[in-house]
């Protein structure tokens, strides 16, 4: 079975910019969580989708936005890129939202010049 | 709210002895408690999770961890460390379902323990 596979796997952008980041959850999922990691912050829960609907958001301003679509996909958007908004964003996937058990794609390594 | 602590930024330990990662939480109600590792430029990977049941959890690649509600602790361990256990470590706890959690919320992880073993 594959894994969460994630696109594309480094992308660099200008400040300003705006960005498309995917998500294919492994076959059979239906949930998709969404993770913004750096060094200074750490690992942080951006949202979580569910049916095409997010469940839940973490703390992050509205520039950060996503999506899900009927087969599971999903895609997050980031707008005005910031210098700040360097990271690696991290994709999870599991069988529903009351799985307990999340598995991580490799990352998407957003450079922000 | 829900809190992570990883006392440790760094743990090094000599091939073939023991390691222990330690990892306390703070969360109302049940925790569903979890540890992942992360190798250079590749995603996470699940170790372990502890829902209920036994205190002691066993998990890939020969890692445990021991969960103590009384110090609401979840510390890994694994009897004898191999070079290639070096990597990052994320604890990271989730609000019980039974707790009025669903598993809505997301993940919320500790900062991570680098954990160096040296040959």
């Amino acid at each position: 079975k594959a894994g969460v596979t994630q696109t594309p796997r480094y992308l660099i952008k200008t400040r300003g910019q705006q960005v498309t980041l995917s998500c294919s959850p492994i076959s059979g999922h239906r949930s998709v969580s969404w993770y913004q990691q750096t060094p200074g912050q750490g690992l942080q829960f951006l949202f979580e989708y569910f049916s095409e609907t997010q469940r839940n958001k973490g703390n992050f301003p509205g520039r950060f936005s996503g999506r899900q679509f009927s087969n599971s996909r999903s895609e997050m958007n980031v707008s005005t890129l910031e210098l700040g908004d360097s990271a690696l964003y991290l994709c999870a996937s599991s069988r529903g939202p009351d799985s307990n058990e999340q598995f991580f794609g490799p990352g998407t390594r957003l450079t922000v010049l | 709210a829900q809190s992570v602590a990883q006392p440790e930024d760094q743990v090094n330990v000599a091939e073939g002895n023991p390691l222990t990662v330690k990892c306390t939480y703070s969360v109302s109600g049940n925790p569903y408690l979890f540890w992942y590792v992360q190798y250079p430029n590749r995603g996470l990977q699940f170790l372990l999770k502890y829902i209920t049941g036994d205190n002691l959890v066993k998990g890939s690649y020969g890692f445990e961890a021991e969960f103590n509600k009384s110090q609401t602790s979840f510390h890994l361990k694994k009897p004898s460390a191999l070079v290639s256990d070096s990597a990052l470590y994320f604890c990271a706890v989730r609000w019980g379902a039974e707790s009025g959690g669903g598993g809505a919320d997301g993940l919320t992880f500790g900062k991570g323990t680098h954990l160096i073993i040296q040959p």
